[in-house]
């Protein structure tokens, strides 16, 4: 089965930090950009960061200097390193898996989600 | 960046009927770079529509797209049971990617 499953998130202080991991089964990762896109509760949904195939890295302003995210093809994996969190980081982390052609590119797989909370 | 309003925020609608939801651009999405999601509580978003109007694997044709520039539309010819959930739209041809705010579909 295709899937991206989603965890280490949890209750952090502001400026605390957390590490959130994906993982992928079901395809060949490593010919896949994935995204980190969030969703905090009521708003909408939120693009984050990326990562291609080659291992460039890409970030939204809101988090730039802040989070970082890596990839582990070997182990099919994909981390985002958060740090120096606020309240305004609280949401759900959604893992994305980006497909298509060129020109064409969309996010065709999410995972369900972890939840990170940011409150003292 | 650009900005996505859908509308509306809620549809009230029984099994059966037709539903059509709306995705406005701010300014022109290139190449109909837009998809629609659908999504159920506790559930991950489920790809529907690529690249405006392209159903994507295993969607069945009740679900339809369409639109360019800075209008698109989600039609869902005959409302199932399980259809009822928050549609979103999203555009991939600037970045940063955007998303619309969501259109709740619920049973009336």
């Amino acid at each position: 089965e295709v899937l991206l499953v989603e965890s280490g998130g949890g209750l952090v202080q502001p400026g605390g930090s957390l590490r959130l991991s994906c993982a992928a089964s079901g395809f060949t990762f490593s010919r896949h950009d994935i995204h980190w896109v969030r969703q905090a509760t009521g708003k909408r949904l939120e693009w984050v960061s990326a990562i291609d195939i080659a291992g460039g890295t890409y970030y939204a302003g809101s988090v730039k200097g802040r989070f970082t995210i890596s990839r582990e093809n070997a182990k099919n994996s994909l981390s985002l390193q958060m740090n120096s969190l606020t309240v305004g980081d609280t949401a759900v982390y959604y893992c994305v898996r980006e497909f298509g052609e060129p020109g064409n590119w969309y996010f065709d797989l999410w995972g369900r989600g972890t939840p990170v909370t940011v409150s003292s | 960046e650009i900005v996505l309003t859908q509308s509306p925020g809620t549809l009230s609608l029984s099994p059966g009927e037709r539903a059509t939801l709306s995705c406005r651009a701010s300014q022109s999405v290139s190449r109909s770079s837009l998809v629609w999601y659908q999504q159920k509580p506790g559930q991950a978003p489920r790809l529907l529509i690529y690249g405006a109007s392209s159903r994507a694997t295993g969607i069945p044709d009740r679900f339809s797209g369409s639109g360019s520039g800075t209008d698109f539309t989600l039609t869902i010819s005959r409302l199932e049971p399980e259809d009822f959930a928050v549609y979103y739209c999203q555009q991939y041809g600037s970045s940063p990617r955007t998303f619309g705010q969501g259109t709740r579909l619920e049973i009336k």
